[in-house]
């Protein structure tokens, strides 16, 4: 069965500080994962897409890792923002990249406190 | 202003009632999806559309019907059938940038049950 877990579930850091959120998955063929940040009540937006070559992206103070070996992402956060205060979700796609080919993990959510 | 509108932002329904979540977007997506989030878990499919007068069921369809008669338009109904229907609904378009797509989320729903 595809899965996407997601750790921890929840996270408080203070503001400033640097954190890193987990997603381990078992989806296969595997395409690409994605991260997304969800404001309470909102939906989600487009942090970072990841195709399997890709080891790195960043986008401003994110910086989305992958290891497509182990089957693992990481979500880095850089000098934390109040504005962070969010939930993060990866998402993985299969292999033809589909978005009713899409396993959503249940989401970190995160609290930066001031 | 282009985008992806749900209306309305709560809704409340009673026993044995039907009622219908309105999703409407401007960009020219041929694509859109119906999706529903309960806490802690991932989003789960509910149906999608690829084109004009054509849906397919998703993970989850049961209790639920929708319609595409425009392209802009792709409402959800939620029916008497649908025994748990609290939940956070969100609906998203999609539109392809070279090999991936990219999936646009609306701001979602809230449906509690009276």
């Amino acid at each position: 069965k595809n899965q996407v877990e997601q750790s921890p579930q929840s996270l408080i850091i203070l503001e400033g500080k640097n954190c890193t959120l987990q997603c381990n998955y078992t989806v296969s063929p595997f395409s690409n994962l994605r991260w997304y940040k969800q404001d309470t009540g909102r939906g989600p937006v487009s942090l970072t897409i990841m195709t399997f070559s890709e080891n790195t992206k960043s986008n401003g103070r994110y910086t989305a890792t992958l290891d497509a070996d182990t089957k693992q992402s990481s979500l880095h956060i850089t000098a934390s923002q109040l504005s962070d205060s969010a939930s993060y979700i990866c998402v993985v796609s299969l292999n033809n990249n589909a978005g009713n080919m899409l396993t959503f993990g249940g989401g970190t959510r995160l609290m930066v406190k001031p | 202003d282009g985008g992806i509108t749900q209306s309305p932002k709560y809704l409340f329904r009673k026993e044995g009632q039907n009622v219908t979540l309105s999703c409407e977007q401007n960009l020219n997506h041929d694509a859109m999806y119906w999706y529903r989030q309960d806490p802690g878990q991932g989003l789960r499919l509910i149906y999608y559309s690829q084109i004009v007068n054509d849906f397919q069921k998703g993970d989850i369809a049961e209790g639920y019907s929708v319609s595409r008669e425009k392209k802009e338009s792709f409402p959800l109904t939620v029916t008497s059938a649908q025994k748990n229907p609290t939940a956070f609904y969100l609906c998203a378009s999609s539109a392809w940038d070279r090999v991936d797509e990219k999936l646009f989320f609306g701001s979602g729903t809230q449906l509690s049950v009276l």
